[in-house]
């Protein structure tokens, strides 16, 4: 079965230092990657995705990702926090399986920057 | 903005009932796509069209459906309301509904079933 997990449900750091946010995932298909950042009461916005070109992608706001097929993780990483990236991130797996394109998010993770 | 617009924004309604989510997808996109986002489930995917076809089906009850009209707007139809489908409702939009497309997402339809 494909699934996606997000390894933290919350995480919290100091403004100025940098950002782990953890993804794994299982699948027997040839996966997309993306991480979506949700801001309160919003809708979901791109952050960036991997599309198995470049390994390391990079994305909006000084945000980079990992895709690490030995591990089956999509790491989302930035060097230095922002009050502004106080929000729930995302992770989501796509596939193209016999019955058509699915969707799975993660669980998501609170991310907390601290003043 | 993402471009993707979706009313009501707010919807409170009575178990048993019936409601219409409705969603414009942005200039260009011809995929709709369907999600449910609940506390206890967290982000489910629900159904795709593209062009006005059903392109991918994920966790969507049969008490729901779905169609992507002529223009391109989409609803969703939610019948015989129970209180665990109370949830936001997002609806997204891509150029071409492959797997590899950036989804871009509207704001969200809050439901409340009492």
């Amino acid at each position: 079965a494909q699934s996606v997990t997000q390894l933290d449900s919350h995480v919290s750091v100091s403004e100025g230092t940098p950002v782990l946010l953890r993804c794994n995932y299982s699948s027997s298909y040839s996966p997309s990657l993306f991480w979506y950042v949700q801001h309160p009461n919003k809708g979901l916005q791109l952050l960036l995705k991997y599309t198995s070109a470049a390994t390391l992608v990079k994305g909006i706001n000084g945000f980079e990702a990992e895709f690490k097929k030995s591990e089956t993780s999509f790491h989302l990483t930035k060097p230095s926090a922002h009050m502004s990236d106080a929000a729930e991130y995302f992770c989501v797996v796509t596939y193209l399986t016999n019955t058509g394109n699915q969707f799975y998010f993660g669980t998501g993770t609170s991310l907390t920057v601290i003043p | 903005d993402s471009g993707v617009t979706q009313t009501p924004k707010h919807l409170i309604t009575a178990t048993g009932q019936r409601v219409t989510l409705r969603c414009s997808p942005r200039s260009g996109d011809l995929s709709v796509y369907w999600y449910q986002q609940s506390l206890d489930q967290g982000l489910q995917f629900l159904i795709q069209y593209y062009n006005g076809e059903e392109r991918a089906k994920g966790n969507i009850l049969e008490r729901f459906s779905a169609q992507q009209f002529p223009d391109l707007h989409s609803e969703l139809n939610l019948s015989s309301l129970e209180l665990g489908d109370s949830a936001l409702y997002f609806c997204a939009s891509s150029v071409v509904g492959g797997m590899k497309d950036t989804q871009y997402f509207g704001p969200g339809t809050r439901l409340t079933v009492l």
